[in-house]
């Protein structure tokens, strides 16, 4: 069955720093990588997401993440965060062709201003 | 723009007592899909429909029952509640052609079993 784990529970970093949030997740087959926000009192919505070709991939917002198929990693960065960045970060695989989206356990970003 | 909408949004429940929760999607989207939301324990799938008349189960598919009544719905019963039930509850729904693997989630459906 797939798992995944993100390594943070809680983060916290000053405005302007540096983040990445780690991702492993254990599948032996093709999957497709999701990083989803849930920004406080709203509902997920998706970063970004990898289904093939480039391993490193951007998305919204200035975030990016890059895909190591040998690590089964999925590491989630931005170079510079900022005080509306605070929000929980789920990451997410499904299996290539699969139904099953299965989420990690969240990371809880907090910036300060 | 109503996207996926989920009812009731707040619901407090004895023990023992029975719910429903509805899930509606108007955006033409095969797959839907009930999560629940537990602090330090992320979105854990319950159950999933890959297409309308069909269901399967989840990660934590036990004490609960979904229906696919039609492309647009997908409800979510608790026959039973309880206390470990309590949670928020997250319907989603994803357009399976195209493989875009996006899922659109529901605001959310926030459940207390007393």
């Amino acid at each position: 069955a797939q798992s995944v784990s993100q390594h943070n529970h809680h983060v916290i970093l000053s405005e302007a720093a540096s983040l990445e949030l780690g991702c492993n997740y254990s599948y032996g087959g093709t999957v497709n990588l999701f990083w989803y926000v849930q920004y406080p009192g709203q509902h997920l919505q998706l970063l970004l997401k990898y289904f093939s070709g480039d391993p490193l991939v951007k998305g919204i917002k200035g975030f990016e993440a890059e895909f190591i198929k040998s690590k089964f990693s999925f590491n989630l960065r931005k170079p510079s965060v900022q005080w509306s960045d605070t929000a929980e970060y789920f990451c997410a695989v499904r299996e290539r062709g699969g139904g099953k989206l299965i989420f990690g356990q969240g990371t809880e970003l907090s910036v300060k201003p | 723009n109503a996207g996926v909408t989920q009812t009731p949004k707040f619901q407090v429940l004895k023990t023992g007592q029975s719910m429903t929760l509805q899930c509606a999607q108007d955006m033409n989207h095969n797959s839907m899909y009930w999560y629940r939301q537990d602090p330090g324990m992320g979105l854990r799938l319950i159950y999933y429909s890959a297409s309308e008349g069909t269901t399967d189960k989840g990660e934590v598919p036990n004490g609960y029952n979904v229906s696919r009544l039609n492309k647009r719905e997908f409800s979510l019963r608790l026959e039973s509640a309880a206390p470990s039930q309590t949670s928020v509850y997250f319907c989603a729904s994803r357009p399976t052609s195209g493989e875009t693997g996006e899922l659109f989630f529901g605001e959310g459906s926030r459940l207390t079993v007393l």
